[in-house]
């Protein structure tokens, strides 16, 4: 079974603070993407990344940044969190760049900051 | 990605079968159908996929009907651990760019019952 393992369930952070979120897949997967989910804005994609040291901007990449220095961590980094970064967030990650091998999710962190 | 349509909610009886449809009338001959669903306060979890043929795994079944335009998730013994938002995603399979994201719906909220 393919395990994306974020590293907090949940998290309590402060304005102005930086903030790091891990992810780590096990499953040898190219592709690997940072969601946030909030209520009535579905899910809306961060950053993501094809490949080590390989990072595209998604939606919504402002205020946030990405490392991902080996294949199977994917890293998300809030540089001064705000109270607007308050959210669900979603790792997962997919086999190939072109393939219909679906994306698998972590468990989600759920940020707060105050 | 075409869009689909699935009703809001839906009830199952512990044991019983629950079917749940989604139509994506407007397909495309080479996007593919996903089913996720989430639980509350969980990342989403990807239950299976197909292109045209009916498929199977160990959490369920889909029915793809044959012009494509509608599809049935089918899980033969529902659980109270069942209960869920399910999401239909018909998309193609790729993942370049900002193609490459996920977009859930409005969902089904499936509630089983004892």
């Amino acid at each position: 079974d393919v395990k994306v393992t974020q590293s907090s369930r949940y998290l309590v952070k402060r304005t102005g603070e930086k903030v790091f979120l891990e992810c780590v897949q096990d499953m040898d997967h190219e592709n690997m993407f940072w969601y946030r989910q909030d209520p009535g804005l579905g899910l809306r994609l961060i950053y993501f990344s094809y490949d080590v040291k390989m990072k595209e901007k998604g939606d919504i990449p402002e205020g946030y940044s990405v490392s991902r220095e080996k294949k199977e961590r994917f890293s998300l980094i809030l540089e001064s969190a705000s109270t607007n970064q308050t959210s669900m967030y979603l790792c997962a990650s997919s086999l190939a760049r072109n393939s219909n091998q679906p994306q698998h999710f972590g468990d989600g962190t759920r940020l707060s900051i105050l | 990605d075409a869009k689909t349509t699935q009703p809001p909610s839906m009830d199952c009886a512990e044991g019983r079968a629950a079917n749940l449809p989604c139509n994506h009338s407007t397909i495309s001959g080479n996007e593919y159908v996903y089913w996720y669903r989430q639980i509350h306060s969980q990342g989403p979890q990807y239950i299976i996929h197909g292109l045209k043929n009916n498929e199977t795994n160990e959490m369920a079944s889909l029915i793809i009907t044959e012009d494509r335009k509608s599809s049935t998730l089918i899980l033969p013994h529902a659980t109270l651990r069942d209960t869920a938002v399910y999401y239909c995603i018909v998309r193609l399979p790729i993942n370049t760019g900002t193609a490459s994201k996920l977009t859930f719906g409005t969902g089904t909220r499936l509630q089983v019952t004892l």
